[in-house]
């Protein structure tokens, strides 16, 4: 079965660029879309983009300007890169694998909490 | 305030049924048929339950079920056990993005 890790940095300070590695076990990334999601305290997940393990990579429009994904097949992993980061990107982010054509999230990481403070 | 309205939480007893409603649009629930509904445990991977609206990932109890109508889309548990105590919450794809509920606490009495 496919496994998810998240990994980085839990504490960024505001204006600075927060990091995020997910590492893909138990499957190849050569395969599917990989997303990143959060979820900030208290409040409702929120897809963050995906990208494809070409490279190709699509973005939520209110984050757009402040992201960058990145795919490293020699590793299985992707990766997260979030600029500019303010106290409203508090929150936990998670990975998961991408089912385009259903729509759906097949497997997920634990997450893992980001908090954003000087 | 999240995109979709999902009831903050819900109780039942021991082999009773719940259902937990999922409430969007028209431009996400209600313009395409990519419902996927997630179980989360506390500390745990988000596990998908349903997917394109109603199809049941192999593995996932037939105690489980979901219907949909307009815009609102619904997760009934039957028979309700202590191991069905978690957060759920729905998703939409919603034209070039996807969309969430804010999930809903289940309790089992």
């Amino acid at each position: 079965q496919v496994q998810l890790q998240e990994s980085g940095p839990g504490l960024a300070k505001p204006s600075e660029t927060l990091s995020l590695i997910c590492t893909v076990s138990h499957g190849s990334i050569r395969s599917k879309y990989w997303s990143w999601l959060r979820q900030p305290p208290g409040k409702g997940l929120e897809w963050i983009g995906h990208i494809f393990y070409t490279g190709t990579s699509n973005y939520n429009p209110s984050l757009k300007s402040r992201v960058t994904m990145s795919v490293d097949t020699s590793q299985n992993q992707f990766s997260l890169r979030l600029t500019s980061v303010t106290a409203a990107d508090t929150a936990v982010y998670y990975c998961a694998r991408t089912d385009i054509l259903s729509g759906s999230f097949d497997f997920w990481g634990r997450g893992t909490p980001v908090t954003v403070s000087s | 305030q999240s995109a979709l309205t999902q009831p903050a939480s819900v109780s039942g007893s021991p082999g009773q049924s719940i259902t937990i409603s999922c409430t969007g649009t028209s431009s996400d629930i209600g313009g395409y048929n990519l419902v996927s509904w997630y179980r989360h445990y506390p500390g745990k991977a988000p596990q998908l339950i349903f997917y394109q609206d109603t199809k049941r990932p192999s593995g996932i109890s037939n105690r489980f079920s979901v219907s949909k109508s307009g815009n609102t889309a619904s997760l009934t548990i039957s028979g309700l056990q202590a191991e069905d105590e978690a957060d759920y919450f729905c998703c939409s794809f919603a034209s070039s993005t996807w969309v969430f509920g804010g999930g809903t606490k289940l309790t089992v009495l």
